[in-house]
């Protein structure tokens, strides 16, 4: 079955405790992607890759960082966790040209931060 | 900064009814939209994508894209309770090749049994 696959689907944390949040696909899919889902905010991107090694900021990229090593794997690193940082977290991946019909979405993953 | 604009709802509507869900953006240059559906506690699944002004219809959706006027809308004819979710409008900020979207805080609709 076609899927993005991240893990763990909820965290509790504490501050300052470093935790990787890990995403994988088995489209074969060049893009892919990280958003936070807050309420009020909407849904706000973190981080796009566009293929492997190449990785750029999004609208809220403070506090976090990604590595696409493998094309199918896209994890986010919160280095330093802050309170500020629970959210529920959101992998996405696509494929470029004309079938190109926009990402299609992980589970999503609920972190708190305390 | 430039935004996608959505009323936030709720939008109730009778089961059987058209629901009409609207979008504005302030990014000329986009070229492609999309809608996303999310039921709550769920990720958003694609419904409708569009890039040329005009209708697209699936089935019970239809997209609706005006450049001039920057709005983007959805309606969904014979609405369903199990329609019932968040519409996410998006519309990508890369130039048409769809990994840079921006998001909508999305619209809450409600359809009544």
């Amino acid at each position: 079955e076609a899927q993005v696959t991240q893990n763990p689907r909820y965290l509790i944390t504490v501050t300052g405790k470093k935790l990787t949040v890990t995403c994988s696909q088995n489209m074969n899919h060049e893009y892919m992607s990280w958003y936070r889902q807050d309420p009020g905010l909407g849904l706000r991107q973190i981080y796009y890759s566009m293929n492997v090694e190449v990785t750029d900021k999004g609208d809220v990229p403070e506090g976090y960082k990604v590595s696409r090593k493998e094309k199918r794997n896209f994890p986010l690193i919160l280095e330093s966790p802050s309170p500020n940082q629970t959210s529920l977290y959101f992998c996405a991946s696509s494929s470029p040209g004309p079938t190109n019909y926009g990402y299609t979405f992980g589970s999503g993953t609920r972190l708190t931060v305390v | 900064q430039k935004e996608v604009e959505q009323n936030s709802g709720p939008l109730s509507v009778p089961e059987g009814a058209i629901a009409s869900l609207n979008c504005t953006y302030s990014d000329r240059g986009s070229q492609s939209f999309f809608w996303y559906r999310q039921y709550s506690g769920k990720s958003p699944e694609l419904i409708m994508f569009i890039y040329s002004n005009g209708d697209k219809e699936d089935g019970r959706f239809t997209a609706q894209l005006n450049k001039a006027s920057q709005y983007v809308s959805l309606l969904i004819r014979d609405s369903q309770p199990s329609d019932s979710a968040t519409y996410l409008c998006a519309e990508d900020r890369s130039g048409g090749s769809n990994y840079k979207l921006t998001f909508g805080k999305g619209t809450l609709l409600t359809v009544n049994p």
